[in-house]
């Protein structure tokens, strides 16, 4: 089955604690992206990938990171998250064919709280 | 930069009626438009993807539209069900990747 998978789908963690959200997908994708939505706020990029080692920032990337070494994942680290990182995330993958029209697939997201 | 607004913010409708969501977006430069649905706490489902060149796309009940040199699409829903509440979001590609969403609208379909 085509999909993009996320993990953890829930995670409560600390200020200032490490960690990784993963991102996979199985459609051989060029594609990668991450966002986050927030309430009143819709949702925003973070981050996106065109391809291997590719990566470049989107809308909100302050206090992200990202690396695309396989071209089926793409993890978002968070080096040292804040409380106003809480949010909902989701990983999505588009493409097969370089040119943009191309329809998104989205993971389920992974909802993050920071405390 | 990009905007994309979405008109209604919400919407309530009795089942079976016929209905018009609206999106609009500030730059005509685009690859692509797409509608998506979501369910309360859950991913994003893919409804429909119209790309540049073309005006519109169908897919059972739904027709999307799109006048890209006014910078406007419209999601129409057929013969609406209570199964078709959720929120209904339209993107905008402007680039490899580069998507810029509206905010949704809100769509209730009461029995």
């Amino acid at each position: 089955e085509a999909q993009v998978t996320q993990n953890p789908r829930y995670l409560i963690t600390v200020t200032g604690k490490k960690l990784t959200v993963t991102c996979s997908q199985n459609m051989n994708h060029e594609y990668m992206s991450w966002y986050r939505q927030d309430p009143g706020l819709g949702l925003r990029q973070i981050y996106y990938s065109m391809n291997v080692e590719v990566t470049d920032k989107g809308d909100v990337p302050e206090g992200y990171k990202v690396s695309r070494k396989e071209k089926r994942n793409f993890p978002l680290i968070l080096e040292s998250p804040s409380p106003n990182q809480t949010s909902l995330y989701f990983c999505a993958s588009s493409g097969t064919v370089v040119g943009g029209d191309n329809e998104q697939f989205f993971g389920p997201g992974t909802r993050l709280t920071v405390l | 930069k990009q905007e994309v607004t979405q008109i209604p913010a919400a919407l309530s409708v009795p089942e079976g009626e016929n209905l018009v969501l609206n999106c609009s977006f500030t730059d005509s430069a685009i690859y692509n438009l797409q509608w998506f649905r979501q369910d309360p706490g859950k991913g994003l489902t893919s409804l429909l993807l119209i790309q540049s060149s073309q005006r519109e796309q169908t897919s059972g009940r739904l027709n999307a539209s799109l006048d890209k040199s006014s910078g406007r699409s419209t999601l129409y829903i057929a013969a609406s069900q209570p199964g078709d509440s959720a929120t209904y979001l339209c993107a905008v590609e402007t680039s490899g990747s580069r998507l810029t969403f509206g905010e949704g609208t809100q769509l209730t379909v009461n029995p």
